[in-house]
């Protein structure tokens, strides 16, 4: 079935970088949209971006000028950079299957998700 | 950005009971509404797609109706694992896909 393992630092710095990837097994990798979201008690769920194996992105006007995603399609991987952290970056982390290459409508949903990362902004 | 605004916020009830959970969006979002359960701890789980489509595995208990702006999620008996907190998004106006803010079902 179709899995995603996530990894990355849990523990950063103000003004640091973010770094999350998440592999992806049991699925065509060239079939979906791949994306992250994040959830925080304030906040709740965010949806951050998503990439697809061609590195086409499409990001969250709030973040985008701090986000980078990135694809590896040899190893079916894909990768989250958030840049200048700060505590509002606090939150768990997820990856997620989104909506299938073909599909030209609007219908758009996370199915799996990966378990999560906490990420925690410290000085 | 398009608002999805849940209610209640939180919810207590009994095993057996049937329960609504509402989601209203900021704009019509015709029928791009999508329901999850999340477990403390775990991921989100999708539930209902289209707004009323069940995900495979998802029990029969759980339906989904609603256009435009007001969606509903209800479980019509409820049991003892759908304690848990759930979650609607849209996707009809993109970007962002936006969320709800989340219903607690809690144990009466």
């Amino acid at each position: 079935q179709v899995q995603l393992q996530q990894w990355g630092a849990g523990l950063l710095k103000p003004s640091e970088t973010l770094s999350l990837t998440c592999a992806v097994t049991g699925v065509s990798f060239s079939s979906h949209y791949w994306s992250w979201i994040r959830q925080s008690p304030g906040k709740g769920l965010e949806w951050i971006g998503e990439i697809n194996h061609t590195g086409s992105t499409n990001y969250n006007p709030s973040l985008k000028s701090r986000v980078t995603m990135s694809v590896d399609t040899s190893t079916k991987q894909f990768s989250l950079n958030l840049s200048s952290v700060t505590a509002a970056d606090m939150a768990v982390y997820y990856c997620a299957r989104g909506r299938h290459i073909a599909v030209v409508t609007p219908i758009h949903w996370f199915d799996p998700w990966g378990q999560g990362t906490l990420v925690t902004v410290s000085s | 950005d398009i608002q999805m605004t849940q209610s209640p916020s939180s919810l207590s009830a009994s095993v057996g009971d049937r329960v609504t959970i509402t989601c209203r969006a900021s704009q019509n979002i015709r029928k791009y509404l999508n329901w999850y359960q999340q477990k403390p701890g775990e991921a989100p789980r999708l539930l209902i797609y289209g707004t009323s489509t069940l995900q495979s595995g998802v029990p029969s208990r759980f339906s989904g109706s609603g256009s435009g702006t007001d969606f509903t999620l209800t479980i019509s008996s409820l049991q003892p694992e759908d304690f848990a907190t759930y979650f609607c998004q849209q996707s009809y106006s993109t970007p962002p896909i936006t969320f709800g803010q989340g219903t607690r079902l809690e144990i009466k």
